[in-house]
């Protein structure tokens, strides 16, 4: 079965680092997402991700955070200058077709800042 | 926006009993439940869903039921087997292009 990959597993930085979280969604699929899960909270949408541009972001996903599709099979997710606050799982995820369906996910990638 | 609540947040259950899982939402336009797996060390997964046009779906032995006027949606699991032991999720996806997730159920199945 398809699978959306996402490496590394888990990054351990120095706050105020430049992190990128890198992500390979579906082949076939056309709409491409990250969450993030801080440790025993709800599951967080951070941005949305269509047609090579930002449908829909949110709060969270501030002047610190972009992404980008480089090359047709990548979707990274960047943090400028990390915070204490932005260790947690990140998520990324893809779908085929767009509402009414649903993702998959990646396994995630644990980011601690120190 | 939406807001999901869910109940209850951690469940143990004997082997071969039944589970269920309660979620509401807030947003009538929200019109796609997911529900979602997620063992240790893993992402989520897709384990069933329902549209707002169906009341409910089942899927061997696990069903989903909707109901929409009350603003709910619940995951039942029967003959629960070691293997169901997860933390489960549920969502709800409005006219937006995100989901809005619970807080998460931990569900142990004791043998």
């Amino acid at each position: 079965e398809p699978e959306v990959t996402q490496t590394p597993s888990h990054q351990v930085t120095q706050m105020g680092q430049e992190v990128i979280l890198r992500c390979v969604p579906i082949s076939n699929h056309l709409y491409f997402y990250w969450y993030r899960q801080i440790l025993g909270q709800k599951v967080e949408f951070l941005v949305s991700f269509y047609n090579n541009e930002i449908s829909e972001k949110s709060e969270i996903f501030d002047d610190q955070f972009s992404v980008e599709r480089p090359d047709g099979s990548n979707f990274t997710l960047k943090i400028r200058s990390t915070k204490l606050e932005d260790s947690a799982m990140y998520f990324c995820a893809s779908r085929r077709q767009g509402a009414g369906n649903g993702y998959t996910f990646g396994s995630g990638t644990r980011l601690t800042v120190v | 926006g939406e807001n999901v609540e869910q109940h209850p947040s951690t469940l143990s259950v004997q082997e071969g009993d039944s589970a269920v899982i309660k979620c509401t939402y807030s947003d009538s336009a929200s019109n796609y439940f997911p529900w979602y797996k997620q063992e240790l060390g893993k992402g989520p997964q897709l384990i069933i869903d329902i549209r707002s046009n169906v009341g409910e779906k089942k899927d061997q032995r696990i069903a989903v039921t909707l109901n929409k006027t009350a603003k709910h949606f619940s995951l039942h699991i029967t003959e629960t087997q070691p293997e169901d032991s997860a933390v489960y999720f549920c969502a709800a996806e409005n006219t937006g292009n995100q989901f809005y997730f619970g807080t998460g159920t931990s569900l142990t199945v004791i043998p």
